[in-house]
């Protein structure tokens, strides 16, 4: 299975961009690179995902290294309500199927 | 309210107990996926449904299973319950099956508290 590694967490002050780390050496060459987070008490959120070029939505962008084997979540500029876990999960896909395993994520800590 | 519907969000039952739940898939979702959440597994992904059939299956007890309906909800039995299938329940559904391009919508989930 591949796997991703982060930081268990990270703290960042209000209003400042912050860079969430994923390390994923041994990506396939097929694997997408997902990453969701998960508030207190509430599901998981999806927030965005990437196979190979760099990806902007409205919640945040996705750098992804030439060789695929890092990625970066970037959230521009942190609220209170990012503070949350996030979880850098890569696609595993069988024959007609395909599930997210997810990992410990990074704790983020948002200060006022 | 993301589009995907758990009932009940929360559960008392004692051991030995049988307990369903259920989760309706976001409009036009086909597939729906069961993960559980304790303190100190994490989000296990549990099985994957998908327009009906069973999909895939992850780290899911005998004493478990699952069905998808033909209106595409689905249900999740737990039976001879223990103290530690004490724990959050979410559903996820997703467009399609294979290889994907997009992503997840997961419900609120479900708490369920054995005694």
């Amino acid at each position: 299975d591949a796997k991703t590694t982060q930081p268990n967490s990270m703290e960042s002050n209000e209003e400042e961009p912050v860079h969430l780390p994923c390390n994923h050496s041994t990506i396939s060459g097929t694997d997408y690179i997902h990453w969701y987070r998960q508030l207190p008490s509430q599901g998981p959120e999806y927030v965005i995902h990437g196979l190979t070029s760099n990806v902007n939505n409205r919640m945040a962008s996705l750098a992804i290294a030439e060789d695929r084997k890092s990625s970066t979540l970037i959230l521009h500029r942190a609220t209170l309500r990012d503070a949350a876990v996030y979880y850098c999960i890569l696609s595993e896909s069988g024959a007609g199927s395909y599930q997210l395993t997810f990992g410990k994520g990074t704790k983020l800590s948002v200060i006022p | 309210d993301s589009g995907v519907t758990q009932t009940p969000k929360h559960l008392i039952t004692a051991t030995g107990q049988r307990v369903t739940l259920r989760c309706s898939p976001r409009s036009g979702d086909l597939s729906v996926y069961w993960y559980q959440q304790s303190l100190d597994q994490g989000l296990q992904f549990l099985i994957q449904y998908y327009n009906g059939e069973e999909r895939a299956k992850g780290n899911i007890l005998e004493r478990f299973s699952a069905q998808q309906f033909p209106d595409l909800h689905s249900e999740l039995n737990l039976s001879s319950l223990e103290l530690g299938d004490s724990a959050l329940y979410f559903c996820a559904s997703s467009v399609g099956s294979d290889r994907i391009n997009y992503g997840y919508t997961f419900g609120s989930g479900t708490r369920l508290t054995v005694v």
